[in-house]
């Protein structure tokens, strides 16, 4: 079975700088992808970036990337230039392929974004 | 934009009660899902449904049941609340690996 794991309850980062929120996952699959989520106050899960096993290329979407290391089976989250608004709580996740669609989730990280 | 719209944001229900947990979505999409949040605990799947009228259980159905009879809406059942299904309750859709997630249900079971 798979599992995804996020070793940081809690996080904090004054605005401006950068942040990197931890995942590490265990599968014996070779082909999934991974997601990054961010549930702010508003409690709308809203999809922060995703990542395809078979790319090679890290993702990114504008001041959030993913440092991707399929052998070492982790997939951490950069912000860059933290906003007040990055406040959030962000799980990780992870999908198999052909699995039709069930995402398996970690415990979550807690991130504050102070002024 | 696809919608995913919970019918209650907060429900308080007693023990032993009936509870019904509803969830629509405005696209055409197959896959539904029913999941819980607990904190420390992130999301854990509880029922899926890929048509209408089929149902599958996920990593913690017991003490829940799930309907599906048009396509647009899934239905979370818990048959007798108890205390320990205190708890937030988010469904969501899916088209292949895109997901649409509702605002969640924070249900307290007194």
């Amino acid at each position: 079975a798979q599992t995804v794991t996020q070793s940081q309850p809690e996080m904090s980062v004054q605005e401006a700088e950068t942040v990197t929120l931890s995942c590490t996952y265990d599968t014996s699959e070779n082909n999934y992808y991974l997601f990054w989520y961010k549930q702010p106050p508003s409690r709308q899960m809203i999809l922060v970036i995703r990542q395809e096993a078979y790319k090679q290329q890290n993702a990114t979407e504008n001041r959030f990337s993913v440092n991707f290391q399929k052998a070492a089976k982790s997939f951490s989250l950069k912000i860059s230039d933290s906003q007040l608004g990055d406040t959030a709580m962000y799980f990780c996740a992870f999908m198999r392929y052909n699995q039709g669609g069930k995402l398996i989730f970690g415990q979550g990280t807690e991130l504050s974004v102070k002024p | 934009d696809v919608k995913v719209t919970q019918s209650s944001r907060y429900l308080v229900k007693r023990t032993g009660e009936k509870v019904f947990l509803e969830c629509v979505q405005d696209m055409d999409h197959e896959n539904m899902f029913w999941y819980r949040q607990d904190p420390g605990l992130g999301l854990r799947l509880i029922y899926f449904s890929y048509d209408v009228k089929m149902k599958e259980k996920g990593d913690i159905p017991e003490g829940y049941s799930v309907s599906r009879e048009k396509k647009e809406r899934f239905s979370l059942i818990l048959e007798s609340a108890s205390t320990n299904q205190t708890s937030m309750y988010l469904c969501a859709s899916s088209l292949a690996d895109g997901y649409t997630f509702g605002s969640g249900t924070r249900l307290t079971v007194v």
